[in-house]
C-alpha cells in the first residue's frame, strides 16, 4: 500500500521569511512521481512543484523548491520569501505511475504580514 | 480554456437522498477521477473513468457510481447518502495516464 505522512498539521512563518514543509511516503514501486498542491480558501488544488522520482536533481519552481531523499522517503517543499498568498493547505501527493493521487492529510501554512 | 469545471458548487441534501454531481475535464483530457475531501483531510480517491469505463476504483461502497460520456465528461452518483458522505468532491483529469492533472473547484456536499 501507498502511504503519504505529513508531520506537520500547522505552521506559521513571517512574510519574507523561508518555510520548509515536510513529507515522507512508501511505495514498493520504482516509477512513481512526488507532488505539491496548494489548495487556498477557493478550494481548488494548485500544483506547486513536482518532482519524477528517476530524476536524482531536486526540483525547482521559482520560491519554491523541494529536498527530495529517495532512500529516506522523503520530500520535503522549502517556501522562500513567504508572501502572504502563499497562505493556503499545503498537501504531499504521490503518484505511482498509471495509478491514483495518493495524499498526505495536509498542512496548514499561514503566512504572518 | 476553462479548465476542470464542476457543478454545482455547493449541495445540501438530506440523508437517504440521492446526488449527482457533474465535472467536465480540461479541453484535450480524455480521464477524470473524482476524489472525496472530508472536512480536515486530504482528499480520497473514489475511481476514475477512461474511455467511458471505470477504469480504477478506491475503496469506496457501491452507493458511490458515475459514468463517463463520450465528450469525457462525467458524473459522480451517490445513493442512499449518510451524513458521513458530507465533503467536498473533486474532480481531476488528465490525459490517459499522464502525471499532469488538473482539478476542479470541487463541489461542497452537505448532508442533513
Amino acid at each position: 500500500a501507498q502511504t503519504v505522512t505529513q508531520s506537520q498539521p500547522e505552521m506559521s512563518v513571517q512574510e519574507a521569511e523561508t518555510v520548509t514543509l515536510s513529507c515522507t511516503y512508501d511505495t514498493s514501486e520504482s516509477n512513481y512521481y512526488l507532488f505539491w498542491y496548494k489548495q487556498p480558501p477557493s478550494r481548488q488544488m494548485i500544483l506547486v512543484i513536482r518532482q519524477e522520482a528517476y530524476k536524482q536533481q531536486n526540483a525547482t519552481e521559482n520560491r519554491f523548491s523541494v529536498n527530495f531523499q529517495k532512500a529516506a522517503k522523503s520530500f520535503s517543499l522549502k517556501i522562500s520569501d513567504s508572501q502572504l498568498g502563499d497562505t493556503a493547505m499545503y498537501f504531499c501527493a504521490l503518484l505511482n505511475y498509471g495509478q491514483n493521487f495518493v495524499f498526505g492529510p495536509g498542512t496548514r501554512l499561514s503566512v504572518l504580514p | 480554456d476553462a479548465g476542470v469545471t464542476q457543478s454545482p458548487t455547493h449541495l445540501i441534501k438530506t440523508r437517504g437522498q440521492q446526488v449527482t454531481l457533474r465535472c467536465s475535464p480540461k479541453s484535450g483530457h480524455d480521464t477524470v477521477s473524482w476524489y472525496q475531501q472530508a472536512l480536515g483531510q486530504g482528499p480520497q480517491f473514489i475511481f476514475q473513468y477512461y474511455e467511458e469505463e471505470e477504469r480504477q476504483r478506491g475503496n469506496f461502497p457501491d452507493r458511490f457510481s458515475g459514468h463517463q460520456f463520450p465528450n469525457y465528461s462525467s458524473e459522480l452518483n451517490v445513493n442512499a447518502l449518510l451524513l458521513g458522505d458530507s465533503a467536498l468532491y473533486l474532480c481531476a483529469s488528465s490525459y490517459d495516464r499522464g502525471t499532469e492533472a488538473f482539478f476542479g473547484q470541487g463541489t461542497r456536499l452537505t448532508v442533513v
